[in-house]
């Protein structure tokens, strides 16, 4: 069975910073793209990054590029995201996804506010 | 950047009834295309894949088709469990982009 599982979602002050992480099972973490997507409070869904089974190449969306970080070790079959500079409209619950066969985690959810 | 138009915004239907939602890529995406449901509280659910494909598990109920770029998904017997909020996703290019979303009422 597929299980992506998220952690480190915080409270967290202006200009703060957070590393996330999702840790998967269930099949070849180091063969696939996983990505990030995010939802604030009462709004729709917003991709945010994807990274390559090997690591290279990444993409961002315009609103995060040079504040966050997609990594991954496929060593610990773990995917993370480094979140900089945190905004108040980076709130939100932060997912992390297989897209490409629409496994999803459960979010976690990261608050910016002073 | 690839625009999603996802219409109705909302839409109030009764149990039985049939609805459709459609998502309008602003350049052609192939069939790069997912729809998700979401209930609140809970992690989207993919429910159709290549724009046409039912994800396993998904009730037959559940349809989705393709014209250009123009992609439609078809509930043909609302269920009660089936009211809840319907996202597109293209996935055919970077940055990857959802709809605006459809949320789906009881009437």
């Amino acid at each position: 069975e597929v299980q992506l599982l998220e952690s480190g979602g915080d409270l967290v002050q202006p200009g703060g910073s957070l590393r996330l992480a999702c840790v998967a099972s269930g099949f070849t973490f180091s063969s696939y793209a996983m990505s990030w997507v995010r939802q604030a409070p009462g709004k729709g869904l917003e991709w945010v990054s994807t990274i390559s089974g090997s690591g290279s190449p990444t993409y961002y969306a315009d609103s995060v590029r040079g504040r966050f970080t997609i990594s991954r070790d496929n060593s610990k079959n773990t995917l993370y995201l480094q979140v900089n500079s945190l905004r108040a409209e980076d709130t939100a619950v932060y997912y992390c996804a297989r897209v490409s066969v629409g496994y999803w985690g459960q979010g976690t959810l990261v608050t910016v506010s002073s | 950047d690839i625009q999603m138009t996802q219409s109705p915004s909302s839409l109030s239907a009764s149990v039985g009834d049939r609805v459709t939602i459609t998502c309008r890529a602003s350049q052609g995406i192939r069939d790069d295309l997912g729809w998700y449901q979401q209930k609140p509280g809970k992690a989207p659910k993919r429910l159709i894949y290549a724009a046409s494909s039912l994800q396993s598990g998904v009730p037959s109920r559940f349809s989705g088709s393709a014209s250009g770029t123009e992609f439609t998904l078809t509930i043909s017997s609302l269920q009660p469990e089936d009211f809840a909020t319907y996202y597109c996703l293209q996935h055919n290019s970077y940055p990857y982009t959802f709809g605006q979303g459809t949320k789906l009422e009881i009437k």
